[in-house]
């Protein structure tokens, strides 16, 4: 199994839709993971934090179950800004550095 | 008052020539990363640098050297490039080493090699 694991789409959903993706990780021993958003030809920049069983900030929550080693992240009423790539990323167990799943793309057409 | 800048932002070269590209965090972080974004899109980490030290150095040719002049500059320089070099790169900075792994990065490098 990769160390990170996701679907890489493309999503194609219209606006106000909800959608989620997952992410499947190898290590057991991770202890919080993340989501960071990369837009078109940009950097990537955080998005949420997950250090226990879930996160919810306004329309995104992410989840994490650990029996399944998967998180994923749930968007609702997707807004057409939403478009952009979402990568999962996990901390090795000693967290020296972290692994970034090759990310999911996310289309919000109108 | 940008937090994590790179020079040059697009860079074009043939193979085999040598060029560098510069980073600089005025966040006042202690560690700063090279990233390599290939055409897949999958961000792959290359050194690590913590306080003036190099941490990490994954499985990078030594063609890629970084340097640490102090803790705010990181730049990475590329001895012969090849046509597999063309990349994005980027590079990133975080406050410490381990237990807070949000990562700041900057704009990015376009790397091509014609």
């Amino acid at each position: 199994r990769k160390e990170v694991e996701q679907d890489p789409g493309p999503f194609n959903v219209p606006e106000g839709a909800t959608v989620a993706f997952n992410c499947t990780y190898s290590n057991s021993a991770s202890q919080s993971f993340f989501w960071y958003r990369q837009d078109c030809r940009k950097e990537p920049k955080l998005l949420m934090s997950v250090y226990s069983s879930g996160n919810e900030d306004g329309r995104f929550t992410a989840q994490l179950n650990r029996a399944s080693q998967y998180i994923s992240l749930l968007i609702r009423d997707s807004k057409l800004s939403d478009s952009a790539t979402y990568l999962c990323v996990v901390p090795p167990g000693s967290a020296r550095q972290l692994t970034f799943g090759s990310g999911t793309q996310l289309t919000v057409l109108p | 008052d940008t937090a994590v800048s790179q020079t040059p932002k697009y860079l074009v070269t043939q193979m085999g020539n040598d060029k560098s590209i510069k980073c600089e965090q005025n966040l006042g972080h202690d560690t700063m990363y090279w990233y390599k974004q290939d055409s897949k899109k999958f961000l792959k980490i290359m050194f690590s640098y913590n306080n003036k030290e190099l941490i990490i150095n994954e499985t990078v040719p030594n063609r890629f050297s970084p340097k640490s002049p102090d803790k705010a500059h990181l730049n990475l320089h590329i001895n012969s490039l090849e046509l597999g070099d063309s990349a994005v790169y980027f590079c990133a900075s975080s406050p410490r080493l381990a237990g807070n792994p949000e990562q700041f990065f900057g704009p990015g490098t376009r790397l091509t090699v014609l």
